[in-house]
């Protein structure tokens, strides 16, 4: 099964990107990789998804390397309304794609 | 707003009682998911509907019983709860169980038990 890890948590200050990377060493080959942004007692919020190479959006843009063991989220220009927990999501490479959240990567934007 | 609803936002219940929480949406999908997040924890899936079918049932105690009764609704059904089970429990919707799924969740109904 998948299986993703990504750092507990990650300091920042307003105005500087970050950047957050997601191991997925077992990721399959028709796993798509999503993040997720939650903010205190609110549910998850969809940011991004790729499968490969780079996405974009207003948000945030994803990196993917070739071997897509691993995925890096990117927040350019961060703010202290970014200050949330960023879940990294791989599918379980069966037919049946469920919903799974690690313990996500806790952002603290600093002033 | 997501398009998806959940009712209560708050809910304070005894361990003798009984209570529903609703999970609604218009959004035309066809997956619907239960999930618990306690304090600081990460989500927990416990169940998946799809096609108003239970695809899954991660090992939840029977004190929790859903129940869809179509593609836009969602109940949780509770009774003789612990106070363990205290949490945020979250709904969420997605136009099916696919791999490349966005998932839409609701702002979550705070539970306590007492």
């Amino acid at each position: 099964l998948a299986k993703t890890t990504q750092p507990i948590s990650m300091d920042s200050y307003e105005g500087q990107e970050v950047n957050i990377t997601c191991s997925h060493n077992n990721i399959a080959t028709n796993d798509y990789i999503t993040w997720y942004q939650q903010f205190p007692s609110q549910g998850p919020r969809f940011i991004i998804q790729g499968y490969k190479t780079k996405v974009t959006n207003e948000v945030a843009s994803l990196f993917i390397p070739a071997d897509r063991k691993s995925s890096t989220l990117s927040l350019p220009r961060v703010s202290l309304s970014d200050t949330a927990v960023y879940y990294c999501l791989v599918g379980e490479g069966d037919s049946s794609y469920k919903l799974i959240f690690g313990s996500g990567t806790r952002l603290l934007v600093r002033p | 707003e997501t398009g998806v609803t959940q009712t209560p936002r708050h809910l304070v219940m005894g361990m003798t009682n009984k209570k529903s929480l609703k999970c609604e949406q218009h959004l035309g999908h066809n997956a619907m998911y239960w999930y618990k997040q306690s304090a600081k924890k990460p989500l927990e899936l416990m169940f998946v509907y799809n096609f108003k079918e239970q695809t899954e049932n991660n090992s939840v105690p029977s004190r929790f019983s859903p129940e869809c009764p179509n593609s836009s609704h969602l109940f949780l059904h509770l009774h003789t709860l612990q106070p363990e089970d205290s949490a945020l429990y979250l709904c969420a919707s997605s136009q099916d169980t696919g791999m490349n799924t966005e998932a839409f969740f609701g702002q979550g109904t705070r539970l306590t038990v007492v």
